[in-house]
């Protein structure tokens, strides 16, 4: 059973525009939702989280949205641009477990 | 400041060979160690992961095995590979539910 539910599984944007990636969750218990960045041949990376007492956080282009009743989170990527094509994971974490719950991935293609 | 290698980059071994990557973190003790495996396009499968020493937890009963026979070294084997064992192979650490990847080893099975 998916504990984190992630879409799109692609998209394409054109430079400058707005990418926004979902993710939707069942476990009230979690309390940590990290976002990370794949490049081609890469590990992933921490890109940005937030904990559920916000209902959102910037970091430069980089929004996280959170929305705690609907369960609900997703990553805005404004003035999205070339460099930032890679693979997102939205991901949920449990207090006092021992590993971070994955979406499947959404695959960002920005066009030029 | 902390880090994660991971060894090979790239690897490929044929069928009925074994397996062995390693993957050692620097700069933290104690540290959640895991095995995640990715298919092409695909999300994050959790293999294994380790609270300590000798202390291995499967996620997914398979051709592999994972050990942890030091503190910040965590080895990922198989005494046969399988088709199927092709992917790409991420060795991660975790602190305060924040996990931090190495840079991946691509496996090909032929």
């Amino acid at each position: 059973q998916q504990q984190v539910k992630q879409s799109p599984q692609s998209l394409i944007v054109q430079k400058g525009g707005i990418s926004i990636i979902n993710c939707a969750y069942e476990n009230t218990a979690f309390d940590y939702f990290p976002w990370y960045q794949q490049f081609p041949g890469k590990g992933p990376a921490l890109l940005i989280a937030i904990r559920p007492d916000v209902s959102e956080k910037k970091e430069g282009r980089f929004t996280i949205s959170f929305n705690k009743s609907a369960k609900q989170f997703s990553l805005h990527i404004m003035d999205s641009q070339p460099g930032d094509s890679a693979t997102y994971f939205c991901a949920a974490r449990s207090p006092g477990a021992n590993n971070l719950f994955f979406g499947t991935g959404t695959r960002l293609t920005v066009i030029p | 400041s902390q880090t994660i290698h991971q060894w090979p980059a790239t690897l490929v071994q044929p069928v009925g060979s074994p397996l062995s990557l390693e993957c050692t973190v620097e700069g933290t003790s104690n540290p959640n160690l895991y095995w995640y495996r990715q298919a092409a396009g695909r999300g994050l499968q959790l293999l294994f992961y380790s609270v300590g020493i000798g202390q291995i937890s499967s996620e997914v009963p398979q051709n592999l095995s994972a050990s942890r026979p030091q503190d910040r070294q965590f080895i990922l084997s198989s005494k046969k590979l399988l088709l199927s064992d092709s992917g790409f192979y991420l060795c991660a650490w975790s602190r305060q539910g924040e996990a931090f990847f190495g840079q991946g080893t691509r496996l090909t099975v032929v």
